[in-house]
């Protein structure tokens, strides 16, 4: 089944350490791919996407994604991390020739990251 | 610019009674998605409008739910008779054209006891 997953329900970093959270997804093409935020009591904030080219990405708040195509996956990443940081975090996907037009984003369950001072 | 809004923040109800969400997308944005989250099921699209037009409602539970958007700045989620099992928080987002990110509103907390 075409799907998007994030392997890691949560994880824990101490602050100033890297982070890294995975991405996978199963389709036939490659998607748009999406990284979004979300802070306890928000919506979702858009970190960075891809749509072609260059596969880093660079985002906001110092986060970056790269695109590996042989491995489908789309891995969010942060050198240090910062106590401000602890949310969830959701990788989405809009599926390749999507019919009908429009942008019908799938995302994945989401990885709850805490930050240990 | 002001983002995409939405009404009321929070919301408690008793089952049986009429829930009304609103939702007022981005200026110029010709997308807008009704999504649902609950620890259980996560992130859901339950339906989503192209220039006011419903596309795809496949996502929309059950006939008690049913979405409007009399026009470009304005949507409605109507959920009649509410139950239990809708408690959720509720997102509005909206985008421009087609795979441009969404963005989206801080959501309606709902509950209904």
């Amino acid at each position: 089944a075409q799907s998007v997953t994030q392997p890691d329900i949560h994880i824990t970093v101490s602050e100033g350490a890297s982070l890294e959270l995975r991405c996978n997804y199963s389709y036939g093409a490659t998607p748009y791919l999406f990284w979004y935020v979300q802070s306890p009591g928000q919506g979702l904030q858009l970190l960075l996407k891809y749509f072609s080219g260059d596969t880093l990405v660079q985002g906001i708040k110092g986060f970056e994604a790269e695109f590996k195509r042989s491995q489908s996956s789309f891995n969010l990443r942060k050198p240090s991390v910062h106590w401000s940081d602890a949310a969830e975090y959701f990788c989405a996907v809009v599926p390749p020739m999507v019919t009908g037009g429009g942008n019908k984003l799938t995302f994945g369950t989401g990885t709850q990251l805490k930050v240990e001072l | 610019d002001a983002g995409v809004i939405q009404s009321p923040r929070h919301e408690v109800t008793e089952m049986g009674q009429e829930v009304t969400l609103r939702c007022k997308p981005i200026s110029g944005h010709d997308y807008l998605f009704w999504y649902r989250q609950t620890m259980m099921r996560g992130l859901e699209l339950l339906i989503y409008f192209n220039n006011n037009v419903p596309i795809d409602d496949s996502g929309m539970p059950e006939d008690r739910f049913s979405a409007k958007m009399p026009n470009a700045s304005f949507s409605t989620l109507k959920i009649q008779p509410s139950e239990p099992r809708d408690s959720a928080v509720y997102f509005c987002a909206s985008s421009r054209q087609g795979g441009e990110p969404q963005h989206f509103g801080d959501g309606t907390r709902l509950s209904i006891l």
